[in-house]
């Protein structure tokens, strides 16, 4: 069975700061691999995603992810974070072809300091 | 495109009341979902729909639990009676390409 884990709650960084969310996942093929972010009284929208081909993807709002298939990870990362990022993030995996399918991680709560 | 749209945005109710939750998926998107998020169990999955016909609603918690898709473009979800433990926030999204474009959510809290 497919399974994520996000294993930090909470995230507080500095304005300006470099910015990574840990993302892991268990699942028996190369899966399609999401980030979601979640801002207070909203939907998840999303900011990437990852199907096949280039490792590292780029985002909306200078997000980036890369998948490692050997680590079974696909982390988050920002270079400079804005106080407007402040927010939920959730990472996601599923089968190909299936949103149906798609197992949402437990979330990791942003904080961003002034 | 003004995106999925869901009413009420909130909804204050008592146990046992009868509770409809309304959802306008994005036009042309095929798919539709309904999603429960708690501080416990995280987002789940209830029902998904493709082309207005239920294909898997093994997420739906109990019988209590029902839920509709007349046309492509409005979809409900009702609970009957209602109870305390329902209390959640409930998403609608739909999906174009494989990916997910969720509403803004009912906050639903059953006293």
């Amino acid at each position: 069975a497919q399974s994520v884990t996000q294993p930090d709650i909470h995230i507080t960084v500095s304005e300006g700061a470099s910015l990574e969310l840990r993302c892991n996942y268990s699942y028996g093929a190369t899966p399609y691999l999401f980030w979601y972010v979640q801002s207070p009284g909203q939907g998840l929208q999303l900011l990437l995603k990852y199907f096949s081909g280039d490792t590292l993807v780029q985002g909306i709002k200078g997000f980036e992810a890369e998948f490692k298939r050997s680590q079974s990870s696909f982390n988050l990362r920002k270079p400079s974070v804005h106080w407007s990022d402040a927010a939920e993030y959730f990472c996601a995996v599923g089968p190909p072809g299936s949103a149906r399918q798609l197992t949402f991680g437990s979330g990791t709560q942003l904080t961003v300091l002034p | 495109d003004a995106g999925v749209i869901q009413s009420p945005r909130h909804e204050v109710t008592e146990m046992g009341q009868e509770v409809t939750l309304r959802c306008k998926p994005i036009s042309g998107h095929n798919s539709l979902f309904w999603y429960r998020q708690t501080m416990m169990r995280g987002l789940e999955l209830l029902i998904y729909f493709n082309n207005n016909v239920p294909i898997d609603d093994s997420g739906m918690p109990e019988d209590r639990f029902s839920a509709k898709m007349p046309n492509a473009s409005f979809s409900t979800l009702k609970i009957q009676p209602s109870e305390p433990r329902d209390s959640a926030v409930y998403f609608c999204a739909s999906s174009f390409n494989e990916k997910l474009f969720f509403g803004s959510g009912t906050q639903l809290s059953v006293l």
